[in-house]
């Protein structure tokens, strides 16, 4: 089975200071990782993803996650926050290389953690 | 080019009623996928389908339903709503490394 953990339910950070927003995952093989953002009222909007290759994957709005696979972790950050990445962000994964059927693109998401950054 | 698209926005139901979730993609995705999201909760699976003609539950799939009518469109049925159906419904579509997701329908059983 497959499970992700975002251990802080809330962030709070200065506008302009660097923010990290963490996750950590369990797969059974290697994973796929992603981060998605949903602002009020709206739909979650792709953020990035690590498939495979460099550690470091760049995204949209200047966010970048740092994947550790001895620490089974994936945590988003960005060296400078603006008001405007105040949402809630999610974490998800799926496993590389799951057992066949058809659920094999599922996708399992983490709790979703609520940035909120400070003017 | 719409991408995924969900109706209604918003449903007020009362217990006992039922009701269907539409869902249509335009991105000629195999997979689809409906999950509902509740606060302190995340997002969880409900009902996919992989491929037309093929449908699977998901990690809450109790008293609903699902259709897929054909490649582009995937419908949630409440048969009968109970006020823990209140939530918030994404309907996804997507291929094995990103999943796109509809507005959202706001659903309160009453």
């Amino acid at each position: 089975a497959q499970s992700v953990a975002q251990p802080e339910d809330q962030v709070n950070v200065a506008e302009g200071n660097p923010l990290t927003v963490k996750c950590t995952y369990s797969v059974s093989g290697n994973p796929y990782l992603f981060w998605y953002v949903q602002y009020p009222n709206r739909g979650l909007q792709f953020l990035l993803k690590y498939i495979t290759g460099d550690n470091l994957v760049k995204g949209s709005y200047g966010f970048e996650a740092e994947f550790n696979k001895s620490q089974t972790s994936f945590h988003l950050k960005k060296p400078s926050a603006l008001v405007s990445d105040s949402a809630l962000y999610f974490c998800a994964v799926r496993d590389m290389s799951p057992p066949s059927g058809a659920g094999s693109y599922q996708l399992t998401f983490g709790k979703g953690t609520k940035l909120s950054v400070i003017p | 080019n719409a991408g995924v698209t969900q109706t209604p926005k918003f449903q007020v139901l009362k217990t006992g009623q039922s009701m269907t979730l539409q869902c249509a993609q335009d991105m000629n995705h195999n997979s689809m996928y409906w999950y509902r999201q509740d606060p302190g909760m995340g997002l969880r699976l409900i009902y996919y389908s992989a491929s037309e003609g093929t449908t699977d539950k998901g990690e809450v799939p109790n008293g609903y339903n699902v259709s897929r009518l054909n490649k582009r469109e995937f419908s949630l049925r409440l048969e009968s709503a109970a006020p823990s159906q209140t939530s918030v419904y994404f309907c996804t579509a997507g291929l094995y490394n990103e999943q796109f997701f509809g507005p959202g329908t706001r659903l309160t059983v009453l």
